[in-house]
């Protein structure tokens, strides 16, 4: 099925080295967000596109955190410098409607392991 | 701070019982409230979402219930299956704004 696609789908660095994780939306959907998810809790919001503009980026924890959507449609999120608190489950959502909706579809995320 | 949170951590019902999870919320300005369902290694997918100005509203096996006076919403689910075990998150999405607000989640357990 055409669902939300994110890859890799588990990344392990060593502290200091800088990440980039994909993001696949769904074709055709405006809106893309991104989740972080700790164990055990819900996803907390980082950062939100309609098409290539970045609307909202107020959860992006710190200027460590990047993200970008050249074309609108594929989305990456890059992480410099990771520290172990950074690791976490990567989420990210698409919806259809410009406003964002209440039903976001999410991909399978990224784990993502800082040692 | 403004939060949505859940009473029980992990729910353990019967195949073929009824379950209720519950949630707690605090923000006013919430329009919608959503119900997520997250199984292990996997994205969590929408079940079903009431708006601010109804109280109740049913899906397929599902029921949201949303009491506005004490803040409180609920997800009935009827004739439990073991395919139901999962982690539910409750969300909610203010008013003119786009991002989800998450709470914590319950694990619900399905004995057979």
């Amino acid at each position: 099925g055409a669902g939300v696609s994110q890859s890799p789908r588990y990344k392990v660095a060593k502290r200091g080295q800088d990440v980039a994780l994909r993001c696949d939306p769904i074709s055709g959907h405006v809106s893309l967000f991104w989740y972080q998810q700790a164990l055990g809790q819900g996803p907390e919001f980082l950062t939100y596109f309609q098409n290539e503009a970045q609307l909202d980026k107020s959860g992006l924890p710190s200027d460590r955190f990047f993200a970008e959507r050249p074309e609108g449609s594929v989305s990456t999120l890059k992480i410099q410098r990771t520290q172990q608190e950074d690791s976490a489950v990567y989420l990210c959502a698409s919806s259809l409607v410009l406003a964002g909706g209440r039903e976001q579809f999410f991909g399978p995320g990224t784990r993502l392991t800082v040692l | 701070g403004e939060s949505v949170g859940l009473h029980l951590p992990t729910l353990s019902v019967q195949e073929g019982d009824n379950s209720i999870i519950n949630c707690a919320y605090s923000n006013s300005a919430s329009d919608y409230f959503i119900w997520y369902k997250q199984e292990s290694g996997k994205g969590p997918q929408f079940i079903i979402d009431i708006r601010s100005n109804m109280d109740k509203r049913q899906g397929q096996r599902v029921t949201v219930l949303l009491n506005k006076t004490v803040k409180h919403l609920s997800l009935q689910i009827a004739a439990t299956q073991p395919g139901d075990s999962a982690v539910y998150f409750c969300a909610e999405k203010a008013g003119g704004g786009n991002k989800l607000t998450f709470g914590t989640g319950t694990q619900l357990k399905v004995e057979l």
